[in-house]
């Protein structure tokens, strides 16, 4: 059974500090993975998806890798800034089952 | 306009209540999901829905029933609600694009139910 697990559960930086946050999953047959952003009280908005194929995404100040093997995956935010706060959860899409499995988030919290 | 929309975006019943949540999409995609929120446990899907005629069951789908009632709709139903159904609930649609591993899911703002 397909375990999602992002360390760690919250996070507080300053601002225009780079960080990197941590997704690992337990079965390595996934179709992708991806990155969602989450505000409070809001709805999820993908940030980045990683094909089974790929090694990384990018988009403006954020970088996703993907390391099927190991089963872990990182989100890396450059000079981040207070917009940036919010919850951000990875998911994978597992082979066969076409189901999506969640991590229950990191919270993050970015210092004006 | 959003893409996904999910009505009520907030509701308070009583136990023993059906409840209806519902769910229309703009975007044309095939697959439709609900899942339920809970702090600490991230999202857990109840269940999906690759057409009309498909409904599957996700990983906690007792106590919960759906209908696809066209490609843009999907409605989500507790015959008889009790208080640990208290959650946040969200509807996403996603679609295959000719390519299965590019899959996005795409959600709507969430319904916040409470049980008491």
């Amino acid at each position: 059974k397909q375990e999602v697990t992002q360390i760690p559960a919250a996070l507080s930086v300053p601002e225009g500090e780079n960080l990197v946050l941590n997704c690992s999953f337990t079965d390595s047959a996934i179709y992708n993975l991806q990155w969602f952003r989450q505000d409070p009280g809001k709805g999820l908005t993908s940030l980045l998806l990683i094909q089974s194929s790929q090694r990384e995404q990018t988009s403006g100040r954020l970088n996703a890798s993907l390391d099927k093997s190991s089963g872990r995956s990182t989100l890396y935010i450059a000079a981040s800034q207070p917009g940036d706060s919010a919850t951000y959860l990875c998911a994978v899409l597992n082979t066969g089952g076409f189901k999506t499995i969640f991590g229950a988030g990191t919270r993050l919290f970015v210092k004006a | 306009d959003a893409d996904v929309t999910q009505t009520p975006r907030n509701r308070i019943t009583k136990t023993g209540k059906r409840i209806m949540l519902e769910c229309s999409q703009t975007k044309g995609h095939d697959r439709m999901y609900w899942y339920r929120q809970d702090p600490g446990l991230g999202l857990r899907l109840i269940y999906y829905s690759f057409d009309v005629k498909d409904i599957n069951k996700g990983e906690i789908s007792d106590g919960y029933s759906v209908s696809r009632q066209a490609q843009a709709k999907f409605s989500l139903s507790l015959e008889s609600a009790i208080p640990n159904q208290t959650a946040l609930y969200f509807c996403a649609t996603s679609d295959l694009a000719g390519q299965r591993r590019t899959d996005t899911q795409y959600f709507g703002p969430g319904t916040r139910l409470t049980v008491l």
